[in-house]
C-alpha cells in the first residue's frame, strides 16, 4: 500500500538557518513527486514539483530513489517560509495521497 | 483570472440536515476532487472526477456524495452531516490529472453540530 511520511509535525528554526524537510514514501513505481505549501489563512498551492526541476522560493527537493525519499531544503530560512508544508507522490491508477505535514515555523 | 472557487466558505449545520458544498472552476480542467483536512491527519483524498460522469472513491468517502454533470462543477453532497465530519474540506483542480499540478480552492469550513 501507498505510504508517505514525514517525521517532524513541527520544525522550528532560527532566520538564516538551513532548513530541511524530511518525506519518504514507500511506492511500488516511480511517483510524480510535490511539495506544496500552505500559509496561513491560505489555500494549498504547489511549491515544488521535481520533473520540472525548478527552484522556487529558494527551495530545492531531492529525489534519493534508494532511499525513497524526496527532501526539502532550503538554505537560508526567512520568516515569510512559516507555513504548513505537505509532500506528495502521485501515481497513475492510485488514489492521491499527501503526506501528514510539517509545520515550519522560522523563529526571528 | 484563473480560478477554483467553494461556496460557502463557512458553514455551521445541525446533524441529519443535508447540504452541499459547491466547487466551481473556470480553467476547463478535466480532473476535480475533494479533501478533508484534519489536524493531525493531513489531507485525505474523498472523491475525485476524471471527467463529466465519471467519479471515483478516493480514501474516505463514507458520507460523501459528489456528481459530475458538467465540466465546471463538482458539488459534494452530506445526505446525513454527522459530528465526524466537521473538518475543512478543498476542492482541488488539475489539467492532466492526479500527476498534474492541483490548483486548490479557498476551503470549506464546515461544523456538524
Amino acid at each position: 500500500a501507498q505510504r508517505v511520511t514525514q517525521p517532524e509535525k513541527l520544525l522550528s528554526v532560527f532566520k538564516g538557518a538551513p532548513v530541511e524537510l524530511k518525506c519518504n514514501y514507500s511506492y511500488s513505481g516511480s511517483p510524480e513527486l510535490f511539495w506544496y505549501v500552505q500559509y496561513s489563512r491560505q489555500r494549498l498551492q504547489l511549491l515544488l514539483r521535481h520533473i520540472s526541476r525548478e527552484s522556487i522560493k529558494g527551495f530545492t527537493a531531492d529525489l534519493n530513489k534508494g532511499e525513497t525519499s524526496f527532501h526539502l531544503k532550503k538554505p537560508f530560512a526567512q520568516e515569510e517560509d512559516s507555513a504548513m508544508y505537505y509532500c506528495a507522490p502521485v501515481e497513475w491508477g492510485q488514489n492521491f495521497v499527501f503526506g501528514p505535514g510539517t509545520r515550519l515555523s522560522v523563529l526571528p | 483570472e484563473a480560478q477554483v472557487t467553494q461556496n460557502p466558505r463557512y458553514l455551521i449545520t445541525v446533524t441529519g440536515k443535508k447540504l452541499t458544498v459547491t466547487c466551481s472552476q473556470n480553467m476547463n480542467h478535466e480532473y476535480m476532487s475533494w479533501y478533508r483536512q484534519d489536524p493531525g491527519l493531513g489531507l485525505r483524498q474523498i472523491y475525485y472526477s476524471m471527467n463529466v460522469e465519471v467519479t471515483d472513491k478516493g480514501d474516505v468517502p463514507e458520507g460523501y456524495k459528489v456528481s459530475r454533470k458538467e465540466k465546471r462543477n463538482f458539488p459534494l453532497i452530506l445526505e446525513s452531516p454527522s459530528p465526524n465530519q466537521t473538518s475543512l474540506y478543498f476542492c482541488a483542480t488539475s489539467y492532466g490529472g492526479p500527476v498534474d499540478t492541483q490548483y486548490f480552492g479557498p476551503g470549506t469550513r464546515l461544523t456538524v453540530l
